[in-house]
């Protein structure tokens, strides 16, 4: 079983819908989550850290379910811009790496 | 821009040869931690160097190499190479433990033919 799973999609959002997806995690010794963005042949960029209280940041709202080893992403009112790549990210305790997930893909139509 | 730059930008080798991928970490960073990207795929972690010394590793074979200087930049070398190692290398320069936000340069693209 992959350590971050992630249905690749691509999710095609009409300009101005929300768009959620949820990514699973198989180690529950996970400590640390992120959501990275990745635009078409460049680097990941860090979107958001995922804390156990869940976070928001503008239009972004992201969620950790512990017990179900998921993690969610929510984008409200999508931009163009918001097309993009987002990557679930773990890191696992005691071991000094990130674990990614192969990515949602998000189209924005307009 | 992060500050993390690598070199080069492209490159194109063949089965067998070996390569070399630089990488300058951002100021202050102590930490460079190297992943492959192939097509449609996630980052690999490959390994991670902390303060000169390899500090983890992925599922990857003995002809993944490193080596991190005095400076913090680092190598990444790869000996015999696959078609299969065609891909986007990505380092990621940090300040200490992995859970500390990671800065990606803009990454070597590979092609092994």
């Amino acid at each position: 079983r992959k350590e971050v799973e992630q249905d690749p999609g691509p999710f095609n959002v009409p300009e101005g819908a929300t768009v959620a997806f949820n990514c699973t995690y198989s180690n529950s010794a996970s400590q640390s989550f992120f959501w990275y963005r990745q635009d078409c042949r460049k680097e990941p960029k860090l979107l958001m850290s995922v804390y156990s209280s869940g976070n928001e940041d503008g239009r972004f709202t992201a969620q950790l379910n512990r017990a179900s080893q998921y993690i969610s992403l929510l984008i409200r009112d999508s931009k163009l811009s918001d097309s993009a790549t987002y990557l679930c990210v773990v890191n696992i305790e005691g071991n000094n790496r990130l674990a990614f997930g192969k990515g949602n893909q998000v189209v924005v139509i307009p | 821009e992060t500050g993390v730059t690598q070199s080069p930008t492209h490159l194109i080798k063949t089965r067998g040869q070996q390569v070399t991928l630089r990488c300058s970490s951002q100021s202050g960073h102590n930490t460079v931690s190297w992943y492959q990207q192939a097509l449609g795929q996630g980052p690999q972690f490959i390994f991670q160097y902390y303060r000169e010394e390899e500090n983890g590793r992925g599922n990857f074979p003995p002809r993944f190499s490193g080596l991190q200087f005095p400076n913090y930049s680092s190598e990444l070398n790869v000996n015999a190479l696959e078609l299969d190692d065609s891909a986007l290398y990505l380092c990621a320069s940090s300040l200490g433990r992995a859970d500390n936000e990671q800065f990606f340069g803009p990454g070597t693209r590979l092609t092994v033919l």
